[in-house]
């Protein structure tokens, strides 16, 4: 079967920086990707690792080992509107569905 | 381009009931996956299809269906509504063929009194 875990809970301040980090298992792994959603709204893409390394996209940076089965999500000069859940989900050969972690709630303090 | 949408937002059902919600994917995307959100369980998915054709399928019992029509909108159906069915349901999008973001919709809240 497939697992993801990731904290539960993680809280900061503005302007300050942020990881979330992720550790799955999986057979046929074929990447890893991370969704932000706002309480009441949709999951939305934010990035997408592949291949071992940092994929960086603004204020978010995503990376990925894949010989330690491990990835995080990093998030720079944090907003109030960066309140949120993020999940980490993995894409496995085979598949064309997403396996969820159970999600990440931030809070951004002032 | 128009996002995913879904029907209808939200749903008040009793036990025992049966319900279909509804899916249109962004223009030209082929692909539809289905996914239930609760507190306890999280995002799970459900099913994908592609050109009207079921080509992944979750864990979840026969009571939980869904089929795609030939303009790539979708419909899942849940029969003998359970407490436990009360979710909110997702669909995502995508092209179907090779592309790993997943576009999702707003989602259905359904609640099962």
């Amino acid at each position: 079967g497939q697992s993801l875990e990731q904290p539960s809970e993680v809280t900061a301040v503005e302007g300050a920086i942020v990881q979330i980090n992720c550790t799955y298992q999986t057979s046929g792994f074929y990447g890893l990707s991370w969704y932000q959603q706002h309480d009441g709204g949709a999951p939305t893409f934010l990035s997408y690792n592949a291949l071992d390394g940092l994929e960086e996209t603004g204020r978010f940076s995503s990376f990925l080992s894949r010989s330690d089965s491990y990835g995080y999500l990093l998030l720079q000069e944090l907003q109030m509107k960066d309140s949120a859940s993020y999940f980490c989900a993995v894409l496995s050969t085979g598949r064309r569905a997403l396996t969820f972690g159970s999600g990440t709630r931030l809070q951004v303090q002032p | 381009k128009a996002g995913v949408t879904q029907t209808p937002r939200y749903l008040i059902k009793t036990r025992g009931q049966q319900v279909t919600l509804s899916c249109s994917p962004i223009s030209g995307h082929r692909s539809v996956s289905w996914y239930q959100q609760t507190p306890g369980q999280g995002l799970q998915f459900l099913f994908e299809y592609f050109s009207e054709t079921q080509r992944n399928k979750g864990n979840f019992p026969g009571r939980f269906s869904g089929r795609q029509f030939s303009n790539s909108r979708s419909e899942m159906n849940v029969s003998t509504l359970e407490l436990g069915d009360s979710a909110l349901y997702l669909c995502a999008s995508t092209s179907g063929t090779g592309e790993k973001t997943q576009y999702f919709g707003p989602g259905t809240r359904l609640l099962v009194l």
